[in-house]
């Protein structure tokens, strides 16, 4: 099984911030890694698939980049809205993984 | 728009079973795979399992192998999960979602979830 580690666990940062949060895959998988946010209460959301393509909706301050085992999503500068869990997740093959996941609280 | 709804999650007793489903609606349901998810209390997603637009092809994570058991029924637009030999490590919100060996499609579309509760 392919394995995700995702840094940092959590991390407090100010509205207007950038905020970067890493993904590493225990084995290549080319692009092959979506982006996630989770919210109480509410379905996961998509925002970025294929590394780095922005799901449609979803604000340019949001960004993606890497392939093969280090990936990266990029927050340009976070809104309110934002503070919540991300989640990265590999469909290079099965099992699908996720990352441990990132919670992003207010300082 | 595309709508996948969940229901059928509840307090079950450990050792009992219970079966989920989710109702698509939106898309041709036919042509595409379905995953299930969950997430239990104050942690993160597990992939739980994924069936072909046919039904013909089924993975399973390793911890409900043998105890759940993905399926779906074209006819109504419909995806279920038998769950089977519940444990309370089971606890979780099932969540459904479109799935598809193309980037742009996989996990694209989400349910809300439907909330289980194993207990002991």
């Amino acid at each position: 099984d392919i394995q995700m580690t995702q840094s940092p666990s959590s991390l407090s940062a100010s509205v207007g911030d950038r905020v970067i949060i890493t993904c590493r895959a225990s084995q290549g998988i080319r692009n092959d890694l979506g982006w996630f946010q989770v919210k109480a209460g509410k379905a996961p959301k998509r925002l970025i698939y294929a590394a780095s393509s922005l799901q449609s909706g979803v604000p340019s301050r949001f960004s993606g980049s890497g392939s093969g085992t280090e990936f990266t999503l990029t927050i340009s500068s976070l809104q309110p809205e934002d503070f919540a869990t991300y989640y990265c997740l590999q469909h290079n093959s099965y099992p699908r993984t996720f990352g441990q996941g990132t919670k992003v609280e207010i300082k | 728009q595309v709508q996948l709804v969940e229901s059928g999650g509840g307090v079950v007793q450990r050792g009992r079973s219970l079966r989920l489903s989710c109702v698509a609606s939106g898309f041709s349901f036919r042509s595409y795979a379905m995953h299930w998810v969950r997430q239990a209390p104050g942690k993160g997603l597990d992939w739980v399992a994924v069936i072909s637009y046919d039904g013909s092809i089924e993975f399973y994570a390793d911890y409900v192998k043998g105890r759940f058991t993905i399926s779906r029924d074209n006819s109504e637009n419909t995806l279920f999960l038998q769950m089977n030999s519940l444990r309370v490590e089971d606890t979780a919100v099932y969540y459904c979602a479109r799935a598809s060996d193309t980037a742009y499609v996989d996990f694209d579309y989400w349910g809300q979830g439907t909330l289980v509760a194993v207990s002991s």
